[in-house]
């Protein structure tokens, strides 16, 4: 299995802050990179797919990047909305590892 | 738009089988991928497995010995079955549509979720 580790595991941000999540996988995976937003109680929304490719409706202020084994997720200011935990997902190859995600709190 | 729906017990029997079921709605269930998906309480995702065209399957090798994945395309349905319970498959249980294209899987459509509690 390919294992994906996301740090850090949570941050602590205020409104209008820029923030990083990093996901690396165990071996490289090419761009077969997902992220993943969810709030308690839901189910995980798509928004980034491809490692870069913005979902339809996502706004603007998220951001993916990277290919191989390191990706990064940028939230270029974070507004109250965003609050939430992020996970990143592989689909290179079975089983569709996710990392253990990041949750990113009020400061 | 395709909505899809969990429906099951919410407490199994540890060493009893757990069944779920997935109905689809907005959309055919034939020709697609569809997936289940699992949060454990306070913890991250963990991937099941898929039915692709009703019939072909692929499931996680940690879970595979206990796993099936069905269809039933004349109630535009999808089941998970995991046998042998144990405390530790207490957990949300998601069933998703990705995708899928040259860019891989990407889970777009997602069931609310279904808590199922292991507990004698």
């Amino acid at each position: 299995d390919i294992q994906m580790t996301q740090s850090p595991s949570s941050l602590s941000a205020s409104v209008g802050d820029r923030v990083t999540i990093t996901c690396r996988a165990s071996q490289s995976i090419s761009t077969y990179l997902n992220w993943y937003q969810q709030k308690p109680g839901k189910a995980p929304k798509l928004l980034i797919y491809a490692a870069s490719s913005l979902q339809s409706g996502v706004p603007s202020r998220f951001s993916g990047s990277g290919s191989g084994t390191d990706f990064t997720l940028t939230v270029s200011s974070l507004q109250p909305e965003d609050f939430a935990t992020y996970y990143c997902q592989q689909s290179d190859s079975t089983p569709h590892t996710f990392g253990g995600g990041t949750k990113v709190e009020i400061k | 738009q395709v909505q899809l729906q969990e429906s099951g017990p919410g407490l199994v029997k540890p060493s009893e089988t757990l069944s779920l079921t997935c109905t689809v709605s907005g959309g055919s269930i034939s020709s697609y991928y569809w997936s289940w998906i699992r949060q454990p309480p306070g913890k991250g995702l963990e991937w099941i497995g898929y039915i692709y065209n009703s019939g072909s399957t692929n499931y996680n090798p940690s879970l595979k010995s206990r796993v099936t994945i069905s269809v039933d395309t004349s109630k535009n349905q999808f089941s998970l079955k995991l046998s042998s319970v144990t405390a530790a498959d207490t957990a949300v249980y998601y069933c998703a549509r990705p995708l899928v294209d040259s860019s891989g899987y990407y889970y777009y459509y997602w069931g609310q979720g279904t808590l199922v509690t292991v507990s004698s």
